[in-house]
């Protein structure tokens, strides 16, 4: 249980288009989705937190404006990368919680397989 | 002071050997605590995950002790197969809860 997916797995595209990036819970419903981002040889740092009907917490120096995120059901977070830029060009990794999970479990994050971005 | 820390390696360590990992963590208050492992170009994968107590799952044994903020991971009989970064994931609920993912050590078994 507890499968995450992650589409599309890569993307490449032209500098200034916007590029969606989609998460879904498989097996679980989600309340809450997170979206990391990873550079070559760094760990990944959290963008932002998604809740389920209602906006998204972001963390510090993450334009909000520039990565839109949407999580209209539990089983369904959305990324979009607006404008991107060849700096935008990175591993996008999103993971959901199950609240509904036993013990520690319930701390757990699962991941998808991410997607790598890159903006020619 | 990053919030959690990790020696960034690379460890290069021959097949059979045991290798130790540490991470640190700077938040008292953390509450939930992991070791996932990442492969190149692979999204990350829980190993295990952390009790005070202590727990073993096969070649690997992981350590917690809150008093000095300090985890670890000790891997017996290494294969080439473990070959990958290995990641410390301190989950915290200082406002909402969240990972802290560590910088990650990496590992290469030489055959």
């Amino acid at each position: 249980g507890a499968v995450v997916s992650q589409h599309p797995s890569w993307v490449i595209c032209k500098s200034g288009t916007s590029v969606k990036i989609e998460c879904r819970s498989l097996d679980f419903q989600a309340t809450t989705m997170f979206w990391y981002r990873q550079f070559p040889k760094q760990s990944l740092m959290l963008m932002a937190t998604s809740n389920e009907g209602s906006k998204a917490t972001y963390e510090q120096g993450v334009e909000k404006d520039k990565f839109l995120i949407n999580h209209a059901s539990l089983t369904l977070s959305t990324l979009t990368v607006t404008s991107a830029h060849p700096e935008d060009s990175s591993f996008y990794i999103c993971s959901a919680r199950d609240p509904l999970a036993r013990g520690t479990g319930n701390n757990e994050q699962f991941f998808g397989p991410g997607t790598r971005l890159t903006v020619l | 002071r990053k919030e959690v820390e990790q020696d960034p390696g690379p460890f290069n360590v021959p097949e059979g050997a045991t290798v130790a990992f540490n991470c640190t963590y700077s938040n008292s208050a953390s509450q939930s605590f992991f070791w996932y492992r990442q492969d190149c170009r692979k999204e990350p994968k829980l190993l295990m995950s952390v009790y005070s107590s202590g727990n073993e799952d096969g070649r690997f044994t992981a350590q917690l002790n809150r008093a000095s903020q300090y985890i670890s991971l000790l891997i017996r009989d290494s294969k080439l197969s473990d070959s990958a970064t290995y990641l410390c994931v301190v989950t915290t609920v200082s406002g909402t809860y969240k990972y802290i993912f560590g910088t990650g050590t990496r590992l290469k078994v030489l055959a």
